[in-house]
Parts: structure tokens; C-alpha cells; sequence
């Protein structure tokens, strides 16, 4: 079975940017979680998808959203791009609904804002 | 916030020494899973505790839950080259719907 799979792997924007992230989770599963993981700050929670519905949301401005489609596929979108977003973004599934059960996560898109 | 307090941050030792790694919270935990990243990887998840006083082992590796279920820890025997990258514990606080992830500790091997 396939594992979590992310685009793109690697990003550079510049400050006040936009930027989508996308994340297809392992077949089967429906919830899909999204962290920020930064050398100062670890790993953050973002927010959780379960059938297209964020069930849970971690504390990041307004400018981080995301949402999920009916295959599961998930997007991440950051708007007006700052410095301090630079980081590693990683998704992870899970076949059941809770950002509390195994991640399984994927390789990670690593965000850079100049 | 919720915090999940993991120490040490580094440790280095030579290859074939014990290596341990702790993890605490304020406050009573579900569950604490722990994952492993390699260099350059991303987490994998390698356990997860559920009951007060839990002991499980992986080979080398020994995990254990705290009777308060506040705190965990991983201990490695006899490191390996292999076991070289940052291992994190993450806890579910009761009643939240998400993992809180400790800072990791970042364990480097000489061989």
C-alpha cells in the first residue's frame, strides 16, 4: 500500500505570497492531520480533516486553512506569507477519525519565504 | 497551553551504550505515542501506551507509561548506528481531540 504522499516537496515564495500545499493520505484513509514543524517550535498542530469537515483546529492565525475533498485528498493554504513560516509542513493520516490516533505521516513539503 | 516537556534536547554517546530519553505533562494523558525521525525523514510512529504502568518492548527498545499517566520514557540498550535521528513522544490530553508533541530529543552515535 501506497504511503502518504505530498506536493510539492520543496517550495520557495517570497513574503506576503500565497502558497497550496497538497497531501494524498494512504488508501482507506479518511482523516487527514496537518503540522508545522520548525527547529524552535517542533511539531504544531494545525488542523484535522475527516470527511471533508475540519474536526479540529490547532492555534494558527487565520492565514493557515485548509480543506479535504471526498477522496480524502487535502490542501493546505497559507496566505500573505511571513518569514516565520518557514518550515517543514507535514501530513499524516489516519484511518479513523481523531488527530489523537497513529500518524502516519508523509515526507513533508519544506517551506521557505525569503 | 498544553505542554508536553521532553528531555534531554541532544545526547550524544558511543555506539553500544544505553540511551534514554523522558517525557512529561502537567496534566493526565489518554495515550503517548512515541515516534522516531531519521535525519532528512519524517516521524514514524513506533508505540503507543494506553494504561497506567504500561511496559511494552520493541528488541532494544523499552517504553514505559507512568502510574499518573503524566510522564514516559524510552530507553534504548546498547545503541546501535541504526538508532541514530529524533524521537518524540506525543500525548493525548483527556478531552482534546489531538496529539500534543513533545520537542524530541536528538540522539547521534559514535560508532
Amino acid at each position: 500500500k501506497a504511503g502518504v504522499t505530498q506536493t510539492p516537496r520543496y517550495l520557495i515564495k517570497t513574503r506576503g505570497q500565497q502558497v497550496t500545499l497538497s497531501c494524498s493520505p494512504i488508501s482507506g484513509h479518511r482523516s487527514v492531520s496537518w503540522y508545522q514543524q520548525t527547529p524552535g517550535q517542533g511539531l504544531q498542530f494545525l488542523f484535522e480533516y475527516f470527511s471533508e469537515t475540519q474536526r479540529n483546529k490547532g492555534n494558527f492565525p487565520g492565514r493557515f486553512s485548509g480543506r479535504q475533498f471526498s477522496n480524502s485528498r487535502s490542501e493546505m493554504n497559507v496566505s500573505t506569507l511571513e518569514l516565520g513560516d518557514s518550515a517543514l509542513y507535514l501530513c499524516a493520516s489516519t484511518p479513523l477519525a481523531g488527530a489523537y490516533n497513529e500518524q502516519f505521516f508523509g515526507p513533508g513539503t519544506r517551506l521557505t519565504v525569503l | 497551553g498544553q505542554q508536553v516537556m521532553q528531555i534531554p534536547q541532544y545526547q550524544h554517546v558511543q555506539e553500544g551504550e544505553d540511551f534514554t530519553t523522558y517525557c512529561n505533562s502537567s496534566t493526565t494523558l489518554s495515550n503517548i505515542q512515541w515516534y522516531k525521525q531519521r535525519p532528512g525523514g519524517h516521524p514514524v510512529f513506533l508505540i503507543q501506551l494506553v494504561k497506567s504502568g504500561e511496559v511494552k518492548k520493541q528488541k532494544r527498545l523499552t517504553f514505559q507509561f507512568g502510574e499518573a499517566k503524566k510522564n514516559s520514557s524510552l530507553h534504548i540498550t546498547a545503541t546501535q548506528t541504526t538508532d541514530v535521528g529524533t524521537y518524540f513522544c506525543a500525548g493525548k490530553v483527556q478531552g482534546a481531540q489531538k496529539l500534543v508533541f513533545g520537542q524530541g530529543t536528538r540522539l547521534t552515535i559514535n560508532p
